[in-house]
């Protein structure tokens, strides 16, 4: 597509549910990198994909987060028992290979744990 | 380790005004250096970029030069619009890796007419 798309562009889910986020990177990008922006806070690493390669699930910050990406595209992060703390926005980015020219980011999912 | 630094907002200004927004890095060996703006709404979009020390990256009037003796990319734009009006984000890629990126905490800029 033209752009990274999110969806849904905004969640509320009840604390101790599961929740899906989708990504849909750019046509033709070969890396996708999943953040998040909490309020008032800069963006945090969650998880890296390139390629046919192992993820780099570094950031990721409990055992309750997970990503995949199947075919090389469209790519999920699930968040499991969600909690009040889980709440923010959700940004995914795609890019050519490695980064280092910089990402296109999504618009966001913005996710409001009650 | 990586990290960005950024000045705190938000930052206030008047239509027509000289903007700096000051970013100073650590990072390991010579990283790439961005800023992101976002717009009220949307999505981060990529500002400019510089790949190596003394590069000068520029767009739509801003500019910041990658500075290595002061570890410094500070966002410069001599007049600035209400249109300016956006959260600018200072990032790096570490040269060790330049899967992760590691953005500051954003400095929010209001142009007032």
């Amino acid at each position: 597509g033209a752009g990274v798309s999110q969806s849904p562009s905004n969640k509320v889910t009840e604390k101790g549910k599961d929740v899906e986020l989708r990504c849909d990177p750019i046509s033709g990008h070969t890396a996708l990198y999943w953040y998040r922006q909490s309020l008032g806070q800069g963006l945090e690493f969650l998880i890296y994909f390139q390629g046919n390669s192992a993820p780099d699930k570094s950031g990721l910050p409990s055992d309750r987060f997970s990503a995949e990406r199947t075919g090389g595209s469209v790519s999920t992060l699930t968040i499991q028992r969600t909690q009040q703390e889980d709440s923010a926005v959700y940004l995914c980015a795609s890019s050519m290979r490695q980064g280092q020219r910089g990402y296109t980011f999504g618009s966001g999912t913005r996710l409001t744990v009650v | 380790g990586n990290s960005v630094t950024q000045m705190e907002g938000p930052v206030t200004l008047s239509e027509e005004a000289f903007l700096t927004i000051n970013c100073t890095y650590t990072a390991t060996g010579y990283p790439s250096l961005f800023w992101y703006v976002q717009y009220p709404g949307e999505g981060l979009q990529l500002l400019l970029k510089a790949t190596k020390a003394d590069d000068k990256g520029s767009n739509k009037g801003f500019e910041a030069t990658y500075r290595k003796e002061t570890t410094s990319f500070h966002l410069e734009k001599g007049s600035v619009q209400v249109s300016d009006s956006a959260v600018y984000f200072c990032a790096l890629s570490g040269h060790d890796n330049f899967n992760k990126f590691y953005f500051g905490s954003g400095t929010k800029l209001n142009v007032k007419p």
